[in-house]
């Protein structure tokens, strides 16, 4: 059971718009920043987005992030067939003392 | 370039240690924070400790506090994880990573390609 919570999976056509919800608490959400992480099948992980809705040089503007509260979201618009991968939220819990991630979702492009 | 390569992973027996090693290169090593995250398979990211840059801060998971022991050697731009009375649910792919930045201390910016762990006997 994850701190951060996700849902498991999405999906849309290409071309479309997709948003992953990650849930938290005042513990790690609430009072720290949210990244994204995007991992491709079999590659390791990739920062896709910083401090809640930063970019990261190289990322395309079709990924864009967003905090309110306890939630974070992420938002991919065009979706690409490439984009088809695994993204993960996370960030610092304070009273863990350690950096939690979300359990995962896996966009499918249709 | 930023560049992270682990080394270490392999096979163990239960109760077993092993140490992994992540030689960083393309930035100054010793200005960032330093992390290390497990992948069971087919499973989710799972972050186990992190290391600030002299060293002298460590935090871990309560799942492996007691038995890993995260290092760095700044002098050898190196990052170290010793894992002793290893488990089976400790088998995974291991990662280091960096902080985005020099003051970025969970904001994992660069990852390296991982090194599988099987604890099996």
């Amino acid at each position: 059971q994850s701190v951060l919570t996700q849902p498991p999976s999405v999906s849309a056509a290409p071309g479309q718009k997709v948003t992953i919800s990650c849930s938290g608490s005042s513990s790690n959400i609430g009072n720290n920043y949210v990244s994204w992480y995007q991992q491709l099948p079999g590659t390791a992980p990739k920062l896709l987005i910083s401090d809640n809705n930063k970019r990261p040089s190289g990322i395309p503007d079709r990924f864009s992030g967003s905090k309110s509260g306890t939630s974070a979201t992420l938002g991919i618009i065009g979706l690409q067939t490439g984009d088809e991968a695994d993204y993960y939220c996370g960030t610092w819990d304070n009273s863990l003392s350690g950096v939690v991630f979300g359990g995962g979702t896996k966009v499918t492009v249709l | 370039e930023v560049h992270l390569v682990e080394s270490g992973g392999g096979l163990v027996q239960p109760g077993g240690s092993l140490r992994l090693s992540c030689a960083a290169s393309g930035f100054t090593f010793s200005t960032y924070w330093m992390t290390w995250v497990r992948q069971a398979p087919g499973k989710g990211l799972e972050w186990l400790a992190n290391i600030n840059q002299d060293g002298s801060e460590k935090n871990y998971v309560d799942s492996v506090k007691g038995r890993f022991t995260i290092s760095r050697d700044n002098a050898k731009n190196s990052l170290s994880l010793q894992m002793d009375s290893l488990r089976a649910d400790d088998t995974a792919v291991y990662y280091c990573a960096t902080g985005l930045g020099v003051t970025y201390r969970y904001t994992l910016g660069y990852w390296g390609q991982g090194t599988l762990v099987t604890v099996s006997s």
